[in-house]
């Protein structure tokens, strides 16, 4: 049961354009959602994060959406650059406890492709 | 440049063979986690552990067995894998919580192939 769906393996985008990463969920008890960034041979970087009492949180180039209605969330990236060429994954977090021992559950990744 | 450092980067290790994955934060996080993910696929939490105490454990094979012997170093102990164990295992860390929410931070992981 995948309970966070990436549905586009994925993107090709031009230099200096938007782009726009979406991910699904199914259980409404997920608390915070974030996105990160994956390198060949490299483990995944932390990106950006968002609690599921906002809608939107920015941070540069990067700004996360969450539609909790429609249990949606998606990463813009803007403008887009060939660094960011990688594999993103999107998370959720269940409610977090003081001792920060959450798990998190991954999507299966989107391949993010930046043309020059 | 990653602040979780792991060792070794790659190994390759037959079905009878005894190994151990180590992992290792100086950041002052007191959740550790290790990870497995196959190809094409998503990291799959296995371990948790919280303050050096396991607290997630997902019904993760015995012939995986973690240790953590203080707050900056966590092992993962292999005994009689199998074939399908091959995979890249990640260690992750995490400040607890403090109002706000603290992100994991992950390791470049330990590429392991079973002969």
């Amino acid at each position: 049961d995948q309970q966070v769906k990436q549905n586009s393996p994925s993107l090709s985008v031009q230099e200096g354009r938007i782009s726009i990463l979406n991910c699904d969920y199914t259980n409404s008890m997920f608390d915070y959602f974030l996105w990160y960034k994956k390198y060949p041979a490299e483990g995944p970087t932390f990106l950006i994060s968002i609690s599921s009492i906002k809608d939107k949180n920015e941070d540069g180039r990067f700004t996360v959406f969450l539609n909790k209605s429609a249990k949606h969330l998606s990463l813009h990236i803007v403008p887009s650059q060939p660094g960011d060429s990688a594999v993103y994954f999107c998370a959720a977090s269940g409610t977090i406890s003081n001792f920060g021992n959450e798990k998190l559950t991954f999507g299966t990744g989107t391949r993010l492709t930046i043309i020059p | 440049d990653t602040e979780v450092t792991q060792t070794p980067k790659h190994l390759v290790m037959g079905m009878t063979n005894k190994k151990s994955l180590k992992c290792e934060q100086h950041m002052g996080h007191r959740a550790m986690y290790w990870y497995k993910q196959k190809a094409k696929k998503p990291p799959e939490l296995m371990f948790v552990y919280s303050y050096e105490k396991l607290s997630i454990n997902e019904s993760v094979p015995s012939r995986f067995s973690p240790e953590c012997p203080n707050s900056s170093l966590l092992n993962l102990h292999l005994h009689a894998l199998q074939p399908e164990d091959s995979a890249l295992y990640l260690c992750a860390s995490s400040l607890h919580y403090r109002g706000t929410y603290q992100p994991q931070h992950f390791g470049d992981g330990t590429r392991l192939s079973i002969l």
